[in-house]
């Protein structure tokens, strides 16, 4: 069946720092993939996502790659901000281009430091 | 505009007890899910409606857990003679009409619902 994995946390940067949230997933068909964020006290809210190979979906400074080759999608920014202190789940939507239930790994907690 | 809601938020139960948790999702949303996210747990999959048929409920652990959206807008999830591993957070998620590629799911707060 399908599966996400992504890095356990949680992860402590301070602000200004290079993020990398890594992501590889395992799906029987050819998946779309999604990145959602949980700040805290709030639901789960979409950050970005992507539908094809080598797409890159961005957000609010937030960027990632979809790898077909490594079956990857590693979540990626720059420079940290306290107010990026979140848990970051990534997902995968398998159902080509229908709908059905997304398919979440268990969660990054991203902790940045002033 | 109104975004998900789910009532109650929380929910205390004794073990044995039946529950009911509520769904109201974003007007004009087609699809509706429900997932299970456990603490410390990514959400899983529990089932799936399209207006009011229900295409996918391979997700729902046993047959204590129900799901209904009769008119296609509102749905509920039904828990019966709760048990102390049905504690969890349930989440509800909606989406709008299919347009070919899988449409964001927009989730609502949640319910945590407390076992004892």
């Amino acid at each position: 069946g399908d599966s996400v994995t992504q890095m356990e946390g949680p992860v402590t940067l301070s602000e200004e720092a290079f993020l990398t949230i890594n992501c590889t997933y395992t799906a029987t068909g050819y998946p779309s993939l999604f990145w959602y964020v949980q700040y805290p006290g709030e639901g789960l809210q979409l950050l970005l996502k992507a539908t094809k190979a080598d797409d890159k979906g961005s957000n609010k400074g937030f960027e990632a790659t979809y790898r077909k080759e490594t079956t990857s999608f590693h979540l990626e920014k720059g420079s940290v901000q306290v107010s990026d202190s979140a848990v970051y789940f990534c997902a995968l939507n398998d159902s080509g281009g229908g709908a059905d239930g997304l398919t979440f790994g268990k969660g990054t907690h991203l902790i940045i430091q002033p | 505009g109104a975004g998900v809601s789910q009532s109650p938020r929380y929910k205390v139960a004794k073990r044995g007890q039946d529950v009911a948790l509520r769904c109201d999702p974003i007007s004009g949303h087609v699809s509706l899910f429900w997932y299970q996210q456990a603490l410390g747990q990514g959400p899983e999959f529990l089932t799936y409606f399209q207006n009011e048929a229900q295409l996918d409920k391979s997700g729902l652990p046993s047959d204590r857990f129900f799901a209904e959206r009769p008119e296609g807008s509102v749905s509920t999830l039904k828990i019966q003679r709760t048990q102390q591993e049905d504690s969890a957070v349930y989440l509800c998620a909606s989406s709008p009409p299919l347009s070919g590629t899988p449409e964001t799911q927009y989730f609502g707060p949640g319910t945590r619902l407390l076992v004892l």
